[in-house]
């Protein structure tokens, strides 16, 4: 059974501090997503990582894909206040196309 | 593009009743999906449909939940005799399929509260 943890759950940055939160799978994986949800709304997509090595780079947010170590990041570069939100990674592979969620990162950035 | 649109946004239900969600997907989008997020948990996922089939039902509970997606209209997810377990945020998500660079699209959810 495919498993997703990510760390910290909970995460508190001053503004203008930069950070990284960490995705790990159990199972080889075909991609894995990005998203981000504020409370109580819906999830927006980040990020779409398809192969190893795979880096993308969207504002101040960064996301890497190791395959070999069943390992994605998303990096924060110096944090703003409206960074704040939940963010999650998921896993799929190609054939079936559910979904596995991480447990989030709570993010907040304080002033 | 008016993106996937679930309806209603919030539901409240006594327990016993039956509630129904219902989600449209995206234009052009032929893949529906449904997933529960509990409060302070992640989203888990309960089925995925084509039209007409039911593809993926593994993450559906045995009793009481069904889902469809017919030829004409939403995909619905019905629950019936609900019990405040069920309480939760329920999300569609749909997918042109086979596309999986752009990935998945969500509503924005069906709050559901059973009192």
């Amino acid at each position: 059974e495919l498993k997703v943890e990510q760390n910290p759950l909970f995460l508190s940055m001053q503004e203008e501090k930069n950070y990284t939160i960490y995705c790990n799978y159990s199972t080889t994986s075909d991609r894995l997503y990005w998203y981000r949800q504020d409370p109580g709304k819906s999830l927006e997509s980040l990020f779409v990582l398809l192969s190893n090595g795979a880096v993308k780079q969207e504002g101040r947010l960064m996301a890497s894909l190791d395959t070999k170590a069943r390992l994605s990041t998303l990096h924060i570069t110096a944090a703003v206040h409206d960074l704040s939100a939940t963010y999650f990674c998921a896993v799929a592979n190609f054939g079936n196309e559910k979904l596995t969620f991480g447990t989030g990162t709570r993010l907040t950035i304080i002033p | 593009n008016a993106g996937v649109m679930q309806n209603p946004r919030h539901l409240v239900r006594r327990r016993g009743q039956e509630a129904r969600l219902r989600c449209s997907p995206m234009k052009g989008h032929s893949h529906v999906y449904w997933y529960r997020q509990l409060p302070e948990e992640g989203l888990k996922f309960m089925v995925y449909l084509q039209k007409e089939n039911i593809i993926d039902e593994s993450g559906m509970p045995k009793e009481r939940f069904s889902a469809e997606f017919p030829k004409e209209g939403p995909s619905i997810l019905r629950i019936q005799q609900v019990v405040r377990g069920d309480s939760a945020a329920y999300f569609c998500a749909s997918s042109p399929g086979g596309d999986w660079g752009y990935g998945y699209t969500f509503g924005s959810g069906t709050r559901l509260t059973v009192v």
